[in-house]
């Protein structure tokens, strides 16, 4: 059974820093490109970045290019993002999903990270 | 990238039929077969429910279908059963790697 376990997330003061990180098992890791895609508070899905199977290649969102960065371990099954110069509106519940067909097949439950003062 | 379009919302009878639709440019949907569709229960994960316009993960029931035309994307469930009411999400592979999610679409089952 595929499992993704997010953790990581809190409460952050503006300009502050998180690491999240995206816990995976029940199946082969590295051999899948993974996601963060986040969730505000009642609204929908917003892709965040993705990373090739070998971590040799990173992508992301306009809104978050130069302030996140999303890292790998494979030896680990172990995927991470690094979130600096967070913004109020980075408020949301972070998600990590695997691949399928250029989409998202299996979400993790997510991590809650709220940015306020 | 904007967000693609969705009704804000649709229903149906159990048993009914209810389509979604998903607009989005010649540089999105209307440039690549990867649309995808997810359901969403209230404090749940996304579920995929169609990947690569038309396809459907193993478990998904033939009840969910989807098609494409130009910019356009739409997602039909048929049968309609209680536990089909949820958000609907599509998604779309807007190149370079990048993605686009739609507005969202609550299905309520009358």
């Amino acid at each position: 059974e595929v499992q993704l376990v997010e953790s990581g997330g809190g409460l952050v003061q503006p300009g502050g820093s998180l690491r999240l990180s995206c816990a995976a098992s029940g199946f082969g890791f590295g051999g899948n490109w993974m996601s963060w895609v986040r969730q505000a508070p009642g609204k929908g899905p917003e892709w965040v970045a993705s990373i090739k199977e070998d971590g040799s290649e990173k992508y992301y969102a306009d809104s978050v290019k130069g302030r996140f960065t999303i890292s790998r371990d494979n030896a680990r099954n172990s995927m991470y993002l690094q979130m600096n110069s967070l913004r109020v509106e980075d408020t949301a519940l972070y998600h990590c999903a695997t691949h399928r067909g250029r989409g998202f097949g299996y979400w993790g439950q997510g991590t809650l990270v709220t940015v306020s003062s | 990238q904007s967000a693609l379009t969705q009704p804000p919302s649709a229903s149906g009878s159990p048993g009914q039929s209810v389509t979604i639709s998903c607009t989005g440019t010649s540089s999105d949907i209307g440039a690549y077969d990867y649309v995808s569709w997810y359901q969403q229960h209230p404090g749940k994960a996304p579920k995929l429910m169609i990947y690569e316009v038309a396809k459907r993960p193993s478990g998904v029931p033939d009840r969910f279908s989807g098609s494409k035309s130009a910019n356009t994307a739409s997602l039909t469930v048929s049968g309609l059963q209680a536990e089909d009411e949820a958000d609907y999400y599509c998604s779309s592979y807007s190149g370079t790697k990048h993605h686009v999610f739609g507005t969202g679409t609550k299905v309520t089952v009358l």
